[in-house]
């Protein structure tokens, strides 16, 4: 059974910067296919991809947002870390984390985010 | 980036009824070398985070009800939900994961009427 948690702080100041963990369990981010990311979604909006990274030492960021943004794995914690220097009010939200899954057939891949942490809620003030 | 589009932002549907929800690409997300679609739905009921209901555009997930179902290709996507239980109040996202960075729609909000 894969689960994920997020932890970090739920209040920072602006211009600081934020760190969040996920820690996970269930799977590897060694086996081929796994991948972990974020996500994030303001009060009362939608769902904005920010930052994935994945078995093979892959990352992908919102380019958007990639400036700011930093993910680093850690294989023998399971754990991955964000950071997003630079806050700002509009950056409160509540982040998850969620694991990718990719599922191969006939050329293609499915990627898609199969389970996800509770999320945690920052908020930048 | 892909941009997609759902329509309507909100829809109220009575218990037993039809729920329609549209999503639109504003690139194909069919994959040429595997005639798939690159498109998923999630389900978020309040303070849950999201859940995946369907991928490849209309294969469910494992456990998901078979009254969710999804259709569509290239960039026209649709999820139907027969027979609305009250316990399908939520918000429905598409997501596309053709191209990163893996676009959400902006979310329909299903109410019971």
């Amino acid at each position: 059974q894969i689960t994920l948690k997020e932890s970090g702080p739920t209040v920072v100041k602006p211009t600081q910067t934020l760190t969040l963990t996920c820690t996970f369990s269930g799977f590897s981010l060694s086996t081929s296919g796994e991948g972990v990311g974020w996500i994030r979604q303001p009060p009362g909006k939608g769902l904005e991809w920010l930052a994935f990274t994945y078995y093979n030492g892959d990352k992908r960021y919102s380019p958007s947002l990639r400036s700011r943004l930093t993910i680093i794995k850690d294989t023998s914690k399971n754990q991955v870390a964000l950071t997003m220097t630079n806050m700002d009010p509009v950056d409160t939200a509540t982040y998850y984390c969620a694991h990718r899954r990719e599922e191969c057939s006939g050329g293609s891949c499915a990627r898609v985010l199969d389970v996800w942490g509770q999320g945690t809620t920052v908020t930048v003030s | 980036d892909i941009v997609m589009t759902q329509s309507p932002d909100s829809l109220a549907v009575s218990l037993g009824g039809r729920a329609t929800i549209n999503c639109k690409s504003s690139q194909s997300v069919l994959s040429s070398s595997s005639n798939k679609n690159h498109l998923a739905w999630y389900q978020q009921k309040p303070r849950q985070p999201p859940r995946l209901l369907i991928y490849w555009a209309s294969t469910r997930e494992s456990g998901v009800p078979d009254r969710f179902n999804g259709s569509g290709s290239g960039t026209d996507f649709t999820l139907t939900i027969s027979s609305l239980q009250a316990e399908d109040v939520a918000v429905y996202y598409c997501q596309q994961y053709y191209s990163p960075p893996y676009t959400f729609g902006q979310g329909t909000k299903l109410e019971i009427k």
